[in-house]
């Protein structure tokens, strides 16, 4: 069975800094997907950031990266110049049913990330 | 249309009740989903509509009941609900195709339900 694990349930960051958040996966399949959404609280899922199985680079979607390591199963977000607004809970998530017309999305329990003035 | 719509925002029902919620997104998307969210906790998937038919039900009991009358619309029924059914339930549609940058989901913003 596929897993997500975060170690870090909360985290604090100054403003105008980089924070790391941290997640790993663990799989059978040679090709998955992992994803970062945002959930603030008000409730909205928002997509960060998405990382293929077979892609080379990491990805990297403005302020927001993707430190991809496969062998180490590990897809740590980075978020470059934290801002107020980062202030949200963060979940790491991985698709699976590569070969099925929908994708069955696994989430792990998720970073709460708070921005400090 | 980049959006997924849920219907109520916010909903309260006594455990007699009967309720719906809705979802309806108008990308194309033919695949659907119905998460529950408990307060602090990652997002659990309940159901997977593809192309019209359920394709997963993750063992969610009989008291929730889905449907997708077409390929925009997709429903949850709620009957006989219990207080531990309080959550936030989010709705998603996905694209089919493999085109890199169509994957993942587009959510709702999602229904607060409160059980009585």
């Amino acid at each position: 069975a596929q897993k997500i694990t975060q170690t870090q349930p909360g985290m604090f960051v100054q403003e105008k800094e980089a924070v790391t958040l941290d997640c790993t996966y663990d799989t059978s399949d040679q090709s998955y997907g992992l994803f970062w959404y945002k959930q603030p609280s008000s409730g909205e899922m928002i997509f960060l950031i998405y990382q293929g199985s077979y892609d080379e680079q990491n990805a990297t979607e403005g302020r927001y990266s993707l430190n991809f390591q496969k062998a180490r199963k590990s897809a740590n977000l980075v978020i470059s110049a934290s801002q107020l607004g980062d202030s949200a809970m963060y979940f790491c998530a991985m698709r699976e049913g590569m070969k099925t017309s929908y994708d069955k999305v696994i989430f792990g329990p998720g970073t709460s990330l708070s921005v400090i003035p | 249309d980049t959006e997924v719509t849920q219907t109520p925002k916010h909903l309260v029902m006594g455990m007699t009740n009967k309720k719906s919620l809705k979802c309806e997104q108008h990308m194309g998307h033919r695949a659907m989903y119905w998460y529950k969210q408990k307060a602090k906790k990652p997002p659990e998937l309940m159901f997977v509509y593809s192309y019209e038919k359920l394709s997963i039900n993750e063992s969610v009991p009989s008291r929730f009941s889905p449907e997708c009358p077409n390929s925009s619309l997709l429903n949850l029924h709620l009957h006989a609900l219990q207080p531990e059914d309080s959550a936030l339930y989010l709705c998603a549609s996905s694209h089919p195709h493999r085109d890199r940058g169509l994957y993942g989901y587009t959510f709702g913003s999602g229904t607060r339900l409160t059980v009585v």
